[in-house]
């Protein structure tokens, strides 16, 4: 069985603040991890995926993500915040081979003030 | 990667009525589809695995008949809600799953569903 845990409802910074996204996931396969964004009526855009490769892994727009398997994480970071960053973002896991069946998290909501 | 698109973006219907929602592959082709549903400020959750040809699979709680999808082309999956109640309308989100390069899903923009 896996699951995720996003440990944050919602996380406010300012502008060109740091941002974390908490993810902890439990898999009882080697899992494949992703995080997606969600912005306000839209699809799902994928950021960044771990795919047993190296463990940093570098997405979309400035953010990346560590695999830490001995805590069992894979937060999501970027350095500075842009306002176009407020979304929601989802953390994914799925068996890394096989047929792609995705858990998802309950989401993050990120805000972002001036 | 793949390029998703539904329709409609948006649909209002009376309740006991049916609504039909398209989720089109076109780019690529699709032999499997899964539809998700998300309620206000919740996750996703899987509703069904579309397969190509086949009958799909429903996941726990998900009535199938109540839910009806067709999925006839590589490029084309419909979802039918049928008789629809005012606890149906959520946002309905398909995806194209990609075995190859990538390995991955592709979202399409969502068709958010409200029933009076």
């Amino acid at each position: 069985a896996q699951s995720v845990t996003q440990l944050d409802s919602h996380v406010s910074v300012s502008e060109g603040t740091p941002v974390l996204l908490r993810c902890n996931y439990s898999s009882s396969y080697s899992p494949s991890l992703f995080w997606y964004v969600q912005h306000p009526n839209k699809g799902l855009q994928l950021l960044l995926k771990y795919t047993s490769a190296a463990t940093l892994v570098k997405g979309i727009n400035g953010f990346e993500a560590e695999f830490k398997k001995s805590e069992t994480s894979f937060h999501l970071t970027k350095p500075s915040a842009h306002m176009s960053d407020a979304a929601e973002y989802f953390c994914v896991v799925t068996p890394s081979t096989g047929f792609q069946k995705l858990v998802f998290g309950t989401g993050t909501r990120l805000l972002v003030s001036p | 990667g793949a390029v998703v698109s539904q329709h409609p973006s948006w649909v209002i219907c009376k309740s006991g009525t049916s609504v039909k929602i398209e989720c089109r592959s076109l780019d690529f082709q699709a032999t499997t589809m899964f539809w998700y549903r998300q309620f206000p400020k919740q996750s996703l959750m899987l509703m069904a695995t579309s397969n190509e040809g086949s009958k799909a699979t429903y996941e726990q709680g998900v009535e199938k008949d109540k839910f009806l999808i067709n999925h006839a082309s590589l490029t084309l999956s419909t979802l039918t809600v049928t008789s629809a109640h005012p606890e149906d309308s959520s946002f309905y989100i398909c995806s194209v799953y990609s075995s190859g390069e990538y390995n991955e899903q592709f979202f399409g923009p969502g068709t958010r569903l409200t029933v009076l």
